[in-house]
């Protein structure tokens, strides 16, 4: 059973809007929450991560919240660039373990 | 350069004939995983390592061996490959995980395409 959800495949934004990809999760005993970004041919590399003990935390673009009461994750880009079009990856660590989403592709039209 | 190096990129084989997918990292990293790729299934986990001689299973270790006698390397073997384990597969390391993983992750490497026909 998929602990990790991103009920949604695809996204498309105007460069400069804000993007929001969304992540559903349900084991409560996750510790840590992360994005990872994932261009074609190449593996999938960090982007931002949140522990389970805070509810916000920006880098630059990117920021990521977490509503621990509704088990939901979401990753903010603002703004959006052309060079941000890539496959998104939600990921929640328990113990040893890291649980991925199945992805959401995001693409920015200039 | 730190990097994750798989090897090899693209690899089409026969059911039943073994095979071994290298992976090798340069950052000194304790820990390493192997995950899949499958359309609408996101990645799973195969089979992880916390240090040299240290393996465990992740979520979907069925027809796959892994070892760690080296920090560096760590192989995924497929001892009879069948067509269900035809995927993209993805190795990756982390430093020291229980203080690494929340803030940096995993570093992949960019991924083997395996064909079992």
């Amino acid at each position: 059973d998929q602990q990790v959800k991103q009920n949604s495949p695809s996204l498309s934004v105007q460069e400069g809007r804000i993007s929001i990809l969304n992540c559903d999760y349900t084991n409560s005993m996750f510790d840590y929450f992360l994005w990872y970004k994932k261009y074609p041919a190449e593996g999938p590399t960090f982007l931002i991560s949140i522990s389970s003990i805070k509810d916000k935390n920006e880098d630059g673009r990117f920021t990521v919240f977490l509503n621990k009461s509704a088990k939901h994750l979401s990753l903010h880009i603002v703004p959006s660039q052309p060079g941000d079009s890539a496959v998104y990856f939600c990921a929640a660590s328990a113990g040893n373990q890291f649980y991925f989403g199945t992805g959401t592709s995001l693409t920015v039209i200039p | 350069e730190a990097q994750v190096t798989q090897n090899p990129r693209y690899l089409i084989t026969v059911t039943g004939k073994k095979l071994t997918v290298t992976c090798s990292q340069n950052m000194n990293h304790e820990y390493m995983s192997w995950y899949r790729q499958d359309p609408g299934l996101g990645l799973r986990q195969i089979y992880y390592s916390m240090n040299v001689e240290v393996t465990d299973k992740g979520d979907v270790p069925e027809g796959y061996k892994v070892s760690r006698k080296e920090k560096r390397n760590f192989p995924l073997i497929l001892e009879s490959p069948s067509p269900n384990q035809t995927s993209l597969y993805f190795c990756a390391s982390s430093l020291i995980w229980t203080i690494s993983k929340g803030l940096y992750g995993y570093t992949f490497g960019s991924g083997t395409r395996l064909t079992v026909v």
